[in-house]
């Protein structure tokens, strides 16, 4: 049974200031992760995606990947409270679907 | 491409009725996905399809839940019979077969038994 945890928030950053969004999994054979968006009453929408070990960066987003540890997280960056939602990370891909955490709920204070 | 696409938005059924929920994935793709969404279990993968097939349907959660894709642009979910907990919103979501790419929600359904 592959699991994604996440921590459930609510996670509370200062407007401007980074907030860090962390996910661990229990398939070490996993290969393709992916952070999604989700705002109150609305359907999941992709942001980041990432396969390598490393970082990678679009815009304000940043996702990190430890494969080692089995551990992803995304940083935001000059926060704003349009980032305020409840962010998903998600395992797996292709024609395995997606197992998802829980979604941590992130709350940017203006 | 007007992306996936559900019907009905909201279900608001008696329990022990049939259920029926639609999908229309986006055209070209060839997996398709049924998620449940609740607050205390979070997003759960119900049931995929691959070139409309059913590959894995070990995450429905009884007998009550069945899924038919008789065709490339068309799925459904039914519930019969349904029971207050079923109570959720139904996503579907459909993806590329490749490398791993991402997955496209559709709105959702919720769903609510009285």
């Amino acid at each position: 049974q592959k699991e994604v945890e996440q921590n459930s928030g609510p996670l509370s950053v200062p407007e401007g200031a980074i907030a860090s969004l962390n996910c661990t999994y229990s398939d070490r054979g996993s290969q393709s992760f992916f952070w999604y968006r989700q705002y109150s009453g609305k359907s999941p929408e992709l942001i980041m995606f990432i396969y390598s070990n490393g970082d990678k960066e679009d815009g304000r987003f940043t996702a990190q990947l430890n494969k080692a540890s089995q551990y992803v997280s995304l940083l935001i960056r000059d926060s704003q409270p349009s980032d305020s939602a409840t962010y998903l990370c998600a395992v797996g891909g292709g024609a395995d679907g997606l197992t998802f955490g829980k979604g941590t709920h992130l709350i940017i204070q203006p | 491409d007007a992306g996936v696409i559900q019907s009905p938005r909201h279900e608001v059924t008696e329990m022990g009725q049939e259920v029926t929920l639609r999908c229309k994935p986006i055209s070209g793709h060839n997996s398709l996905f049924w998620y449940r969404q609740t607050m205390m279990r979070g997003l759960e993968l119900l049931i995929y399809f691959n070139n409309n097939v059913p590959i894995d349907d070990s995450g429905m959660p009884e007998d009550r839940f069945s899924a038919k894709m008789p065709n490339a642009s068309f799925s459904t979910l039914k519930i019969q019979p349904s029971e207050p907990r079923d109570s959720a919103v139904y996503f579907c979501a459909s993806s590329w077969t490749g490398e791993s790419t991402e997955a496209f929600f559709g709105q959702g359904t919720r769903l609510t038994v009285v």
